[in-house]
């Protein structure tokens, strides 16, 4: 167990219709990543937030938006959902420069399948 | 542009023989280097890692190798076992905190180890 939760662990759902995952990171870390793994592809970064404010930007598409709370869990929104947008989603927090290993702590994601 | 390429998909290794997994990288300003271990239905989980400054990290029956000049690492495995089997995913990062702190993973290689 990482630490880290994410939910729903699986969704299902039409194209056009907008869905919300949610992610705690572990206790005490302030940094929440978030990734897409679709199929046969690695993990695709796609952003990234530390203390509730945005830190970096990968590969996220515009439909796609994400935030931070004060207690630190994150949530990821896509909207306007396309076929290509089923994947599984992960996030993973850390407390990077705490470690010295620059690891991530993964959650068990959450897979999208849009129909 | 695939900054971290794990070329080979897959590999199958005999139980209790050596099993070593390549990655090579693009850019130069990685300085962090990390294996992730995945079960099917979990999250990618820490294995090991490496820093530039080092070139060789063990831990038990894995060891990272890095070869900065050639852009590669490689992770070894003596002796496989069965529960070894996996997805192993290569990642990257140029910092421990900040903006550059997130991970650039490879898209994984299969193994199999055959009891």
């Amino acid at each position: 167990d990482s630490g880290v939760t994410q939910t729903p662990k699986h969704l299902i759902t039409a194209t056009g219709q907008r869905v919300t995952l949610r992610c705690s990171p572990r206790s005490g870390d302030l940094s929440v990543y978030w990734y897409q793994q679709s199929l046969d592809q690695g993990l695709q970064f796609l952003i990234q937030y530390y203390n509730g404010e945005e830190r970096a930007k990968g590969n996220i598409l515009e439909r796609f938006s994400a935030q931070q709370f004060p207690d630190l869990h994150s949530e990821l929104n896509l909207s306007s959902l396309e076929l290509g947008d089923s994947a599984l989603y992960f996030c993973a927090s850390s407390a990077r420069g705490a470690s010295g290993t620059g690891e991530l702590f993964f959650g068990e994601g959450s897979r999208l399948t849009v129909l | 542009d695939q900054q971290v390429k794990q070329n080979s998909p897959s590999l199958s290794v005999q139980e209790g023989r050596i099993s070593i997994l390549n990655c090579d990288y693009t850019n130069s300003m990685f300085d962090y280097f990390l294996w992730y271990k995945k079960y099917p239905a979990e999250g990618p989980t820490f294995l090991i890692s490496i820093s530039s400054i080092k070139d060789k990290n063990e831990d038990g029956r894995f060891t990272v190798f890095l070869n900065k000049s050639a852009k590669h690492l490689s992770l070894h495995i003596v002796p496989s076992q069965p529960g070894d089997s996996a997805v192993y995913f290569c990642a990257a990062s140029s910092s421990l905190t900040g903006a550059n702190s997130k991970l650039t993973f490879g898209k994984g290689i299969t193994l199999s180890v055959r009891p």
